[in-house]
């Protein structure tokens, strides 16, 4: 069982809506980390949560420490947000990432 | 400031030989990860290396070994090809691998193995 589940697996989004990806992890995981990656494969850390909420431009994330869950937010999305979306946890120096969201925005 | 930079880019072998890719961390970060992405799957852990030693290791056989320079980069050596080690290698350097310090990922190598 990965330690890191992520939901939707998929997800199809019209330009300007709002969108929200899930995050559950296990315990041990002590760092938060929500990652894109478009095709091709280069990775792009997006924010690194250990509590509380961040936000960048249109990116929100978000952390509960006590439930073990964290959301990922985009406002009013643009067909440039279609990628896949990657939570990672952090424990003891690495990384475990989940599956991905694929993350499709139509104009 | 340059990032995180691999090489090569992309790299075709056959079943048996043997692969040595390269990973130059970011200015200022002394720690370098390395996980394979298998099509379809997100990365895996194979391991990190800080100070010259590998500080901490998943779960990957020994066919994969690797190294690190006084000069902080790092090489990922893979033995014995399996058509299964096609992926996408990726780096990703830190400061000191604090795991709350925000990972800074390369563009990756992409294997194939025939």
């Amino acid at each position: 069982k990965n330690e890191v589940e992520q939901s939707p697996q998929n997800l199809t989004a019209q330009e300007g809506e709002f969108i929200t990806i899930n995050c559950s992890y296990s315990v041990g995981i002590s760092a938060l980390h929500w990652l894109q990656q478009h095709p091709g494969g280069g990775i792009v850390s997006l924010f690194m949560l250990s509590s509380g909420k961040k936000k960048h431009g249109r990116l929100i994330a978000t952390i509960n420490i006590q439930e073990k869950h964290s959301s990922l937010h985009i406002t009013a999305s643009h067909p440039r947000d279609s990628a896949v979306y990657i939570c990672a946890g952090g424990s003891n120096y690495k990384l475990t990432f989940g599956k991905g969201t694929l993350l499709t925005v139509n104009p | 400031d340059a990032g995180v930079t691999q090489s090569p880019t992309h790299l075709i072998k056959t079943r048996g030989q043997q692969v040595t890719l390269r990973c130059s961390p970011k200015s200022g970060h002394d720690t370098v990860s390395w996980y394979q992405q298998a099509l379809g799957q997100g990365p895996q852990f194979i391991f990190q290396y800080y100070e010259e030693e590998e500080r901490q290791r998943g779960n990957f056989p020994d066919r994969f070994s690797g190294h690190q320079f006084p000069n902080y980069s790092s090489e990922l050596n893979v033995n014995a090809l399996l058509l299964g080690d096609s992926a996408l290698y990726l780096c990703a350097s830190s400061f000191s691998g604090v795991i709350y310090n925000e990972q800074f990922f390369g563009p990756g190598t992409r294997l194939t193995v025939l």
